[in-house]
């Protein structure tokens, strides 16, 4: 159980354009879930949390109007990322918290890598 | 970096034990270890809850300091395929639980 799931795995985009990665728990509902990002031999930096129905909550330096979050039902969550560039190129990562008992549990995607051309 | 790992990179014989350490100053509710491969998310391995737990999983075993703001992951009998990152990471109340990560141990296990 606790399986998490990403698409796109990875992604090459052009500099300017929109990429959109969906973030899904395929076996127990996520109240909330998160927005990781890694950079090449980086721990994991929390971007965004956000709760089912709510607006997301930013980290301090994450602009919210370039990474779109929207977590739309208890099993789905999408990361947009607008008007993307070189720099922005990284591994994004979800992980998504469930309810009750395993409330502070965390279960991790398994990423997707983008890269802006 | 609000959670200390030691060491940064391990490199050990297969059948050899190993520990990791993760240090820092706040106290946390709960302190998991993941462990991540290239290219992948992190895995959970093990989730601490209370001051002082001692929990196992397979040849894993972590313990979290009676402070709560410390613990170890001890790997034993290592084989190849224990290779990878492992990070420990804390839960913290006042920050409405986000998890936060430390910086990672680097683990190679030669055959």
């Amino acid at each position: 159980g606790a399986v998490v799931s990403q698409h796109p795995s990875w992604v090459i985009c052009k500099s300017g354009t929109s990429v959109k990665i969906e973030c899904r728990s395929l076996d127990f509902q996520a109240t909330t879930m998160f927005w990781y990002r890694q950079f090449p031999k980086q721990s994991l930096m929390l971007m965004a949390t956000s709760n089912e129905g709510s607006k997301a909550t930013y980290e301090q330096g994450v602009e919210k109007d370039k990474f779109l979050i929207n977590h739309a039902s208890l099993t789905l969550s999408t990361l947009t990322v607008t008007s993307a560039h070189p720099e922005d190129s990284s591994f994004y990562i979800c992980s998504a918290r469930g309810l009750g008992d395993r409330l502070y549990e965390q279960y991790f995607g398994p990423g997707t890598r983008l890269t802006v051309t | 970096q609000l959670l200390e790992q030691s060491p940064q990179f391990l490199s050990i014989q297969e059948g050899e034990n190993l520990t990791v350490y993760c240090n820092s100053s706040s106290v946390f509710s709960s302190l998991q270890w993941y462990r991540q491969e290239p290219g992948e998310g992190p895995v959970l391995l093990i989730a601490l809850y209370k001051a002082g737990e001692l929990t196992s999983n397979g040849r894993l075993t972590a313990q979290f300091g009676i402070t709560r703001k410390d613990s170890f992951l001890n790997i034993s009998a290592s084989i190849p395929s224990d290779v990878g990152i492992y990070f420990c990471a804390g839960q913290l109340k006042a920050a409405g639980n986000k998890l936060t990560f430390g910086g990672g141990t680097r683990v190679l296990v030669k055959p």
